[in-house]
């Protein structure tokens, strides 16, 4: 499979402040990124799509302005969650796919564990 | 309706034993189906994809495709504690913009 990074891997932070948190693709080009989160208890949830140089595309419900996404690279993605309040906390986890990906196989970073205080 | 759904579980099953995990699907025109493994704390895994009706096996996971019936299953032989985890079913359609939906997730605990 892909070989993905997330950094940091876990973070905490006060409520208010701006959280940024990167992705990596170590041995493939993402063309394309996808961002979840997951909440304790239930299952991933898309946030937004992104292509390299170009503005993401985000799902309904989750407002671009909060959380930005930038994919300057094809190998590195940043999701950076702004003005951050406790519900806010949750898993984000990034999956590119990429020019050497098998077919549409998304394979996963290893996730970043927020926590607002 | 959700598009894609599992019992949650938890599926209790003896080491050894074969546990076996249902998906179904509400989207036709699905091309694509995963199962991840997914500890907790952590990111998932991909175990199988499969793309065409029938069985595909790797190791000791089999995935069970049925498209007529909009259904996908995931058999787990010889089940080791190792294997006790979420297991995510997740279903792609290309022309809805390559984006995997997943399901809610089924618990799956085996015991020595």
């Amino acid at each position: 499979g892909a070989v993905v990074s997330q950094h940091p891997s876990w973070v905490i932070c006060k409520s208010g402040t701006s959280v940024k948190i990167e992705c990596r693709s170590l041995d493939f080009q993402a063309t394309t990124m996808f961002w979840y989160r997951q909440f304790p208890k239930q299952s991933l949830m898309l946030m937004a799509t992104s292509n390299e140089g170009s503005k993401a595309t985000y799902e309904q419900g989750v407002e671009k302005d909060k959380f930005l996404i930038n994919h300057a690279s094809l190998t590195l993605s940043t999701l950076t969650v702004t003005s951050a309040h406790p519900e806010d906390s949750s898993f984000y986890i990034c999956s590119p796919t990429g020019l050497s990906g098998t077919t549409d196989t998304q394979y996963f970073g290893p996730g970043t564990r927020l926590t607002v205080l | 309706q959700k598009e894609v759904e599992q019992n949650s579980g938890p599926l209790s099953v003896p080491e050894g034993a074969i546990a076996s995990l249902n998906c179904t699907y509400s989207d036709r025109g699905s091309q694509s189906f995963f199962w991840y493994r997914q500890y907790s704390g952590k990111s998932p895994e991909l175990i199988m994809s499969i793309y065409s009706n029938g069985d595909k096996e790797d190791g000791r996971f089999t995935a069970q495709l049925n498209k007529a019936s909009q259904y996908v299953s995931l058999l787990i032989r010889d089940s080791q504690p190792s294997d006790s985890a979420t297991y995510l079913c997740a279903v792609n359609n290309w022309a809805a913009g390559n984006k995997l939906t997943f399901g809610g997730g089924t618990r799956v605990l085996v015991k020595p």
